[in-house]
């Protein structure tokens, strides 16, 4: 089976634009997660989505938000950027919620905020 | 809520020695998972081993196995026979076995020891 994918790998954005990386699961994977990852905080949960709705959702300003499609490929959007956002973005996905199903993770999305 | 605390943010070992990396954690929670993830230099982060709470008998893999002490919520990871390749960040973390939604649903990630491998 193909791992996550996560597109793009880069991105160098200017602050006040938005946004959009996207993320697809292993095949048969039906929970997609987002983490960021900086060196100040660390790794720090984003939102998790399963069958296309939000099930969990981390201590993020509303200017984070995702969605879910019926594919279970996943997009996180942040609009409004700051220079605080630049960061690994990280795409986890599991077959189901909870802690008996592994969450296999992407390469990630580097966005650099200038 | 729940934490979890590595308080070794660097460690060094020598090729084909043993070193162990440790996390603790703190949760009210009886029935939970614990990982240990490897985050290499290309950045793709890989499960190492994982450990069920309900399970009293500590996980193995292959050099890779861990110290699981439940009422002292600790749960370490040893590294035998340390290769090159074992060069990362590596992560402990957290995860109750039931989502109960918010913001805990997920995993919850220590801050990380940086994985050293002396030739």
């Amino acid at each position: 089976k193909a791992g996550v994918t996560q597109t793009p790998r880069y991105l160098i954005k200017t602050r006040g634009q938005q946004v959009t990386l996207s993320c697809s699961p292993i095949s048969g994977h039906r929970s997609v997660s987002w983490y960021q990852q900086t060196p100040g905080q660390g790794l720090q949960f984003l939102f998790e989505y399963f069958s296309e709705t939000q099930r969990n959702k981390g201590n993020f300003p509303g200017r984070f938000s995702g969605r879910q499609f019926s594919n279970s490929r996943s997009e996180m959007n942040v609009s409004t950027l700051e220079l605080g956002d630049s960061a690994l973005y990280l795409c986890a996905s599991s077959q189901r919620q909870g802690g008996p199903y592994e969450q296999y993770f992407g390469p990630g999305t580097r966005l650099t905020v200038t | 809520a729940q934490t979890v605390t590595q308080s070794q943010p660097e460690m060094s070992v020598q090729e084909a020695e043993t070193v162990t990396l440790s996390c603790t954690y703190d949760t009210s929670e009886s029935d939970y998972y614990l990982f240990w993830y490897k985050q290499p230099p290309s950045r793709q982060m890989i499960l190492v081993i994982r450990q069920e709470a309900y399970k009293q008998q500590n996980a193995t893999e292959n050099r890779f196995s861990v110290n699981f002490q439940k009422a002292a919520k600790s749960f370490s990871l040893k590294i035998s026979d340390s290769q090159l390749g074992d060069a990362a960040m590596y992560f402990c973390a957290y995860r109750p076995t039931f989502d109960y939604g918010g913001s805990q649903g997920n995993l919850i990630f220590g801050k990380g020891t940086k994985l050293s491998v002396k030739p």
